[in-house]
């Protein structure tokens, strides 16, 4: 059964700062990985979607890596401001398109 | 087309009496599924159609819970008898088969069960 984690649960930094989201999943044969962006009481915005052949995917301030071999993803946010501010959601897509989701990393982005 | 939408945004009932909620997804999308979320956890899966087939459903989806998707369109999702347990918030997602499977998802639908 697929797991996704996310370490931290949440962040707290300064503004300007670079700051790095993980997210780790059990099972490497992972179709594709998307990051999304929920604002409290909101649905999710897509941010990134990375597909397997991929290593990588660029959005202004926003990068995302995929490493199946060892089951990461990480999200770098540069030059971070305090609309940053949210919970950011990595989900794994299972065989049938399905979406398992982590459980969140709550973002503060103090001025 | 603006997007996914879903309709109401805030329902709040009383334990025992039935829900629905409809989703409409982006028009040319043939996938269309429903996630529940709890507070401070990630959405879970419920169900998903291609067209107007429902293809999988979650073990989270009890006898209770029935989804429709009559013409491989709007979608609809009602809860019977409902619980205190089932107050969450309700997203729907579509997508186009054969494309990336990228997800766009609603505002989703915050059920209050008193």
């Amino acid at each position: 059964k697929q797991e996704v984690t996310q370490i931290p649960a949440a962040l707290s930094v300064p503004e300007g700062e670079n700051l790095v989201l993980n997210c780790s999943f059990t099972d490497s044969a992972i179709y594709n990985l998307q990051w999304f962006r929920q604002d409290p009481g909101k649905g999710l915005t897509s941010l990134l979607l990375i597909q397997s052949s991929q290593r990588e995917q660029t959005s202004g301030r926003l990068n995302a890596s995929l490493d199946k071999s060892s089951g990461r993803s990480t999200l770098y946010i540069a030059a971070s401001q305090p609309g940053d501010s949210a919970t950011y959601l990595c989900a794994d897509y299972n065989q049938g398109g399905k979406l398992i989701f982590g459980q969140g990393t709550e973002l503060s982005v103090k001025p | 087309d603006t997007g996914v939408s879903q309709d109401p945004r805030h329902k709040i009932t009383k334990r025992g009496q039935n829900v629905t909620f409809r989703c409409d997804p982006i028009s040319e999308h043939n996938r269309l599924y429903w996630y529940r979320q709890t507070l401070g956890q990630g959405p879970e899966f419920l169900t998903y159609f291609q067209n107007e087939a429902q293809l999988e459903k979650s073990r989270l989806l009890s006898d209770r819970f029935s989804a429709e998707r009559p013409k491989g369109s709007f979608s609809t999702l009602e809860i019977q008898r409902t619980e205190q347990g089932d107050s969450a918030m309700y997203l729907c997602a579509s997508s186009y088969e054969g494309g990336s499977y990228e997800q766009y998802f609603g505002p989703g639908t915050r059920l209050t069960v008193t």
